[in-house]
């Protein structure tokens, strides 16, 4: 079945330590997003990537980095600068110039 | 600045009423509006609106965009229990550097039995 997958589905990290998020789809999407959301906040763009080997900042990228080495991978590094990290992290991806993003079932993190 | 503006931010009814979500915006180069669902993790998909007018319909919901006073609503009729979510607007604005959609923060819906 082709879709989005993320793992791990629940992540708890202790403060000062950098932890990296899974995001792994075989839609053959170009384009590839990864979002936070906080209760009361909606969607926020962390990072956002439309090929491999390139990727750009969303509104919030301060504190986290990312990679895209293959179309597929698009993992995401919540580092220790991150101030307040304790979210529900979605990735998404789209076809290059479309705008219906598919969304996998995201990522709670939480912060101890 | 881009920005999305849902209303309200939560809604209560029950079984069987009608309820009509709004989202206004405000971006540049708009190119489209999206509605997504979403019930405990990944939003799932519903519309995309590119033209004013024209109302997008799936079974008891239904959308219609007006570019001119930009806004749109997202229409349920019969509402059931699994209709409980938060609904997500969101708009494709071409160009800048904030990647490709703009949300808003999201209608909380609970429909009581």
């Amino acid at each position: 079945d082709g879709g989005i997958t993320q793992s791990p589905k629940y992540l708890f990290r202790k403060e000062g330590q950098n932890v990296t998020l899974s995001c792994e789809q075989n839609l053959n999407h170009d384009a590839m997003y990864w979002y936070r959301q906080d209760p009361g906040q909606g969607l926020r763009l962390i990072y956002y990537s439309q090929i491999v080997n390139d990727f750009q900042k969303g509104d919030i990228a301060e504190g986290y980095s990312v990679s895209r080495e293959k179309k597929e991978s698009f993992p995401l590094t919540v580092t220790s600068a991150q101030k307040n990290p304790t979210a529900f992290y979605l990735c998404a991806s789209s076809h290059r110039g479309l705008n219906e993003q598919f969304f996998g079932p995201g990522t709670r993190l939480t912060v101890l | 600045e881009d920005k999305v503006v849902q209303s309200p931010l939560s809604l209560v009814v029950h079984e069987g009423d009608t309820v009509t979500l709004n989202c206004s915006y405000e971006v540049t180069n708009f190119r489209s509006l999206l509605w997504y669902k979403q019930e405990k993790k990944a939003p799932t998909f519903l519309f995309m609106l590119t033209s004013s007018g024209i109302e997008k319909k799936s079974g008891r919901l239904s959308s219609i965009l007006d570019k001119k006073e930009l806004f749109s609503i997202l229409n349920i009729t019969a509402t059931q229990t699994g209709d409980s979510a938060v609904y997500l607007c969101a708009v494709e604005s071409l160009g800048g550097s904030q990647g490709n959609l703009i949300f808003g923060k999201g209608t909380k819906l609970s429909v009581k039995p």
